[in-house]
């Protein structure tokens, strides 16, 4: 079965640094992989996803992921963390041809002024 | 377009007990999954409905129930509750245009069981 890992439940940064949070995928084909973020009290909302169009992936709020098949990561960036951006993140990922998400363990980002 | 609407937002019940809960899709999308959020488990995926038949299915037991009519709307029905149901219940629906859909969620049920 397909499954994610996210390395690292808590991160915090500085307001202006990077943001790198981890995510590594167990398949044996391309998978479908999304990045999902969560707000307290909210639904998730879709960040970016990967449908093998193109390894670097732009998403909104200025985050993005890259693709690497040789690592079997996904890992979301984002040059310069805003307060804003104080969440839990997840990632998933869609076995071909099935709906059901396969949900990380998510990793909740602090970003401190 | 309006997103996907769930309701309650916030319920609570005792054990033993059964509860119903109701999903919106965004219109035209024809797909609507349920997803269970619990601090111990995670999200976990419950079941999906496509024209309303159930097309793929999660993992628990036979006391998650749902069904989705002819408009997309989707219930979800756990029968005889235990204190492990409480949890963040979410709906997401996707247009199921192909591989890779994306599935909007709405903003969840909060179910606590007493």
């Amino acid at each position: 079965a397909q499954s994610v890992t996210q390395l690292g439940s808590h991160v915090s940064v500085s307001e202006g640094a990077l943001v790198l949070l981890r995510c590594n995928y167990s398949s044996s084909v391309p998978p479908y992989l999304f990045w999902y973020v969560q707000y307290p009290n909210q639904g998730l909302q879709l960040l970016l996803k990967y449908t093998s169009a193109a390894t670097l992936v732009k998403g909104i709020n200025g985050f993005e992921a890259e693709f690497k098949k040789s690592e079997t990561s996904f890992h979301l960036t984002k040059p310069s963390a805003h307060m804003s951006d104080a969440a839990e993140y997840f990632c998933a990922v869609s076995p071909t041809g099935r709906r059901a998400l396969t949900f990380g363990s998510g990793t909740r980002l602090q970003v401190q002024p | 377009k309006a997103g996907v609407t769930q309701t309650p937002r916030y319920l609570i019940k005792t054990r033993g007990q059964q509860v119903t809960l109701s999903c919106s899709p965004i219109s035209g999308h024809r797909s609507v999954s349920w997803y269970q959020q619990t601090p111990g488990q995670g999200l976990q995926f419950l079941f999906e409905y496509f024209s309303e038949t159930q097309r793929n299915k999660g993992n628990f037991p036979g006391r998650f129930s749902g069904r989705q009519f002819s408009n997309s709307r989707s219930e979800m029905n756990v029968s005889t509750l235990e204190l492990g149901d409480s949890a963040l219940y979410l709906c997401a629906s996707s247009p199921d245009s192909g591989m890779g859909d994306t599935q909007y969620f709405g903003p969840g049920t909060r179910l606590t069981v007493l």
